[in-house]
C-alpha cells in the first residue's frame, strides 16, 4: 500500500517569512495529491490539490510542487501570517484502484507575530 | 447549512461500554469515511461506503461497525469501548467513489475512555 512521509513535524517562522513542508510518497500510481489544513478542535480542510499531469499549481500566498520522478510533493506558504498557524497534512490517492486517501503524520506551523 | 455533521462532539464513558457516533451529510455525496486522529494527530483510515455500501474496511477490531441507513448518513458503533479508542474520530464525504477530488470533514468527535 501507499506511504507518505511528511517533513518536518514542526515549523516555526517569523511572520512574513515563508514556510515549506515536503512530503515523499511510494506508489508510483498514486495520481491525487491534496493538502489540508487543520485548525485547533475542527476537522482538516483542504486548502490546495495537484494531480500527477501537473508540476505546479499556485493559489495566492499557496503553492504545491510535485516531482512524480522523485515521488515528492511540496506545500509553500509565502508572506506567513498568524492564521496560517495549523497542523498541515500532505496525502496521496493511489490510481492503482484504492479508493483511500494516505496521510502524512502532519507538520505543526507555528507562524510568530 | 452544515456539510458534515457528527454528533456528539465530545463523548466520556467507561471502559466496556458501547458508544455510537453520528455522521450526516448534506452535500449529496455518494461516498462517506469514518477516520481516527490518534493523540499524536496521525490520521488513518477506518472505513470507506459508496451509496450504503462498505468498500473499505482497514484492519480495525470487529468491535468497530459502521452503519450507513442512507447515502447521506453513515454512523459509528463500537462496542465493549478499550482505553485505546480514546480518539478524535473524523467523518468524511467525497462525491465519488475513487475519485480526485475534495474530502470534505466534519468537525469530529472526542471519545475519552476512562
Amino acid at each position: 500500500g501507499e506511504n507518505v512521509e511528511q517533513h518536518p513535524s514542526t515549523l516555526s517562522v517569523q511572520e512574513g517569512d515563508s514556510a515549506v513542508i515536503k512530503c515523499t510518497y511510494s506508489d508510483s500510481a498514486s495520481n491525487y495529491f491534496p493538502w489540508y489544513k487543520q485548525e485547533l478542535g475542527k476537522g482538516p480542510q483542504l486548502i490546495i490539490d495537484i494531480r500527477s499531469n501537473v508540476g505546479e499549481k499556485k493559489d495566492q500566498r499557496i503553492a504545491v510542487t510535485l516531482n512524480k520522478t522523485a515521488k515528492h510533493f511540496s506545500l509553500h506558504i509565502t508572506e506567513t501570517q498568524p492564521e496560517d498557524s495549523a497542523v498541515y497534512f500532505c496525502a496521496a490517492l493511489s490510481g492503482a484502484g484504492s479508493y483511500q486517501l494516505t496521510f502524512g503524520k502532519g507538520t505543526k506551523l507555528s507562524v510568530i507575530p | 447549512d452544515t456539510a458534515v455533521s457528527q454528533t456528539p462532539k465530545y463523548l466520556v464513558t467507561q471502559m466496556g461500554n458501547d458508544k455510537s457516533i453520528k455522521c450526516e451529510q448534506n452535500l449529496g455525496h455518494d461516498t462517506m469515511y469514518w477516520y481516527k486522529q490518534d493523540s499524536k494527530k496521525f490520521l488513518k483510515i477506518m472505513f470507506s461506503y459508496n451509496n450504503k455500501e462498505l468498500i473499505i474496511n482497514e484492519t480495525v477490531p470487529n468491535r468497530f461497525s459502521p452503519k450507513s441507513p442512507d447515502k447521506a448518513h453513515l454512523n459509528l458503533h463500537i462496542n465493549s469501548l478499550e482505553l485505546g479508542d480514546s480518539a478524535v474520530y473524523f467523518c468524511a464525504s467525497s462525491p465519488l467513489v475513487g475519485s480526485v477530488g475534495e474530502q470534505f470533514f466534519g468537525p469530529g468527535t472526542r471519545l475519552t475512555v476512562l
